[in-house]
C-alpha cells in the first residue's frame, strides 16, 4: 500500500545508545518531517526536508540529526540517547492532493523508550 | 509565529449526539490551511478534513464539518451524529511557513452510549 513506512515500531535504548530510524515514502513527495509526540503536547516538530538535499531544524531539534538520503527516505538519528527522549516518533511527507492543497501522510509512528 | 490553541484537554458526548472541538489559530500569513486528524488507541493520524484561507465555503467530510470563522481565527470541528468508534485524541493544524504542519495539543472525545 502507498504511503509512509517507519521502522522500528518498539525500540528500547540504555541511556547513552545510539539508534537511527528510518523513513520512507513511495508518494513521490517532495517534503518530509519527523515529529515527536508527548503526553498533552501534541506533535512537535523536530526536522524537515522541504526538498531533496535540503533539511533545517523544527521546534525541538536538540539532541536530533537527520539525513535525507534521497527523494523516498529520510532518516533520525539519535547519537546519544537520553530519557528525555522518551517518546512516539512520526515520520510524514507532504504533497500535492487531488484537491489541490498540500495533505500530509504520516507513518504509524515508533514508541521509543530509553531507560 | 504560527500557533493552534485546543481550549478542551477532554469531551464527552452521548452517542447519536452532534458534538464541537474548539480550534483556534495565530497567523500573519495570508496563505494557510487548517486540517483536522482524528488519532485512536492504536495510535496513527487519520486525516478527516482540510480547510483553505481562501476557501469560501465550510469544509465538510461525510459526518465532519468545519466552521471556519476567519475573522475569529477560528477553526472547529463539528462531528454529527456521534458513534463509538469516534472516541479518540482528535488534533487541529494549520500548514505554517515551509509547508510545516503545526499542532494543537488535542482534544480527547469520549463518546458514550
Amino acid at each position: 500500500n502507498a504511503g509512509v513506512t517507519q521502522t522500528p515500531k518498539f525500540q528500547v535504548l540504555k541511556t547513552g545508545q545510539s539508534m537511527t530510524l528510518q523513513c520512507a515514502q513511495d508518494m513521490n513527495h517532495n517534503s518530509m518531517y519527523w515529529y515527536r509526540q508527548d503526553p498533552g503536547m501534541g506533535l512537535r516538530l523536530i526536522y524537515y526536508s522541504a526538498s531533496e538535499g535540503t533539511t533545517d531544524k523544527g521546534e525541538v531539534p536538540n539532541g536530533y540529526n537527520v539525513s535525507r538520503l534521497n527523494k523516498r527516505e529520510f532518516s533520525l538519528r539519535l547519537e546519544s540517547a537520553a530519557p528525555s527522549q522518551t517518546s512516539v516518533y512520526f515520520c510524514a511527507s507532504s504533497g500535492l492532493t487531488g484537491a489541490a492543497y498540500y495533505g500530509y501522510t504520516f507513518g504509524s509512528g515508533t514508541r521509543l523508550t530509553v531507560v | 509565529a504560527q500557533k493552534i490553541t485546543q481550549t478542551q484537554p477532554g469531551m464527552f458526548v452521548q452517542e447519536k449526539e452532534a458534538v464541537t472541538l474548539d480550534c483556534t489559530y495565530d497567523t500573519s500569513d495570508p496563505s494557510y490551511g487548517l486540517f483536522w486528524y482524528k488519532q485512536p488507541s492504536s495510535g496513527e493520524m487519520i486525516f478527516l478534513i482540510y480547510q483553505g484561507s481562501y476557501d469560501q465555503q465550510n469544509a465538510t467530510e461525510g459526518r465532519y464539518s468545519l466552521n471556519f470563522q476567519k475573522a475569529r481565527k477560528s477553526a472547529n470541528l463539528v462531528i454529527s451524529a456521534s458513534q463509538l468508534g469516534d472516541s479518540a485524541m482528535y488534533f487541529c493544524a494549520m500548514r505554517a511557513s515551509g509547508n510545516k504542519l503545526v499542532f494543537g495539543a488535542g482534544t480527547i472525545l469520549r463518546v458514550k452510549s
